[in-house]
């Protein structure tokens, strides 16, 4: 279990430019969550997959914000036209299927728009 | 529709002095609680989890929490507290849309 991981750790970009974060699940674990965490707040859910599928992506702040799993494995969160709001630590996390299954977290990427 | 409230934003306490944070739910169906800590730099990490069955629910680096379902609370608890606790602890609950919805966090910081 090498537990989740995110890359990059930190990125630094200048406003209207797009950016893509990876997130790598635990190997045996289905399901797969992003949440976006601003300073000083929990962390806020965007999305989630099921094995390839994108159950749930309602949350996504706007149409700039998109994710895939094309593999059932990694992800990827794509934000377009970056604007200084979207400035914040993006989280995943993965898990099992079953019922309330907890979820486990990467270490985040975070977003800085100059 | 689920909500979590945590009542303070910032706690200090003295090394090896007791400490409760407060967390306080509202939600529409059966509820299902967690405490995450966060240290700097770093993702959450899962402390415990109230799913059913007994109240007070017993979780990792000797922290603790009881459901009280009449005063909708679930407040975590350590009874002696260490530097290596100071962190970003942040209350959740399980959301019908499999996903967690958290509190706003408390700081819980540890004066040697």
């Amino acid at each position: 279990d090498t537990g989740v991981s995110q890359n990059p750790r930190h990125k630094i970009t200048k406003r209207g430019q797009n950016v893509t974060f990876r997130c790598d699940p635990i190997s045996e674990h289905n399901r797969l969550y992003w949440y976006r965490q601003t300073l000083g707040q929990g962390p806020e859910f965007l999305t989630y997959f099921q094995n390839e599928a994108q159950l749930e992506k309602s949350r996504l702040l706007s149409d700039r914000f998109s994710a895939e799993r094309p593999k059932g494995s990694f992800s990827t969160l794509e934000i377009q036209r970056t604007e200084q709001g979207d400035s914040a630590m993006y989280l995943c996390a993965s898990s099992l299927i079953g019922p309330y299954q907890p979820q486990h977290f990467g270490d985040g990427t975070r977003l800085s728009i100059l | 529709a689920q909500s979590v409230t945590q009542l303070d934003s910032q706690v200090p306490v003295f090394e090896e002095a007791p400490v409760e944070l407060r967390c306080n739910y509202s939600s529409s169906v059966s509820v299902y609680l967690f405490w995450y800590v966060q240290y700097p730099n770093q993702g959450l990490q899962l402390l415990l989890k109230y799913l059913s069955g007994s109240t007070l629910v017993k979780g990792i680096n000797g922290f603790e929490a009881e459901f009280n379902k009449s005063q909708t609370s679930f407040h975590l608890r350590k009874p002696s507290v260490h530097i290596s606790d100071t962190a970003e602890y942040f209350c959740a609950v399980f959301s019908g849309a499999n996903n967690l919805f958290f509190g706003t966090g408390t700081r819980l910081t540890v004066i040697p």
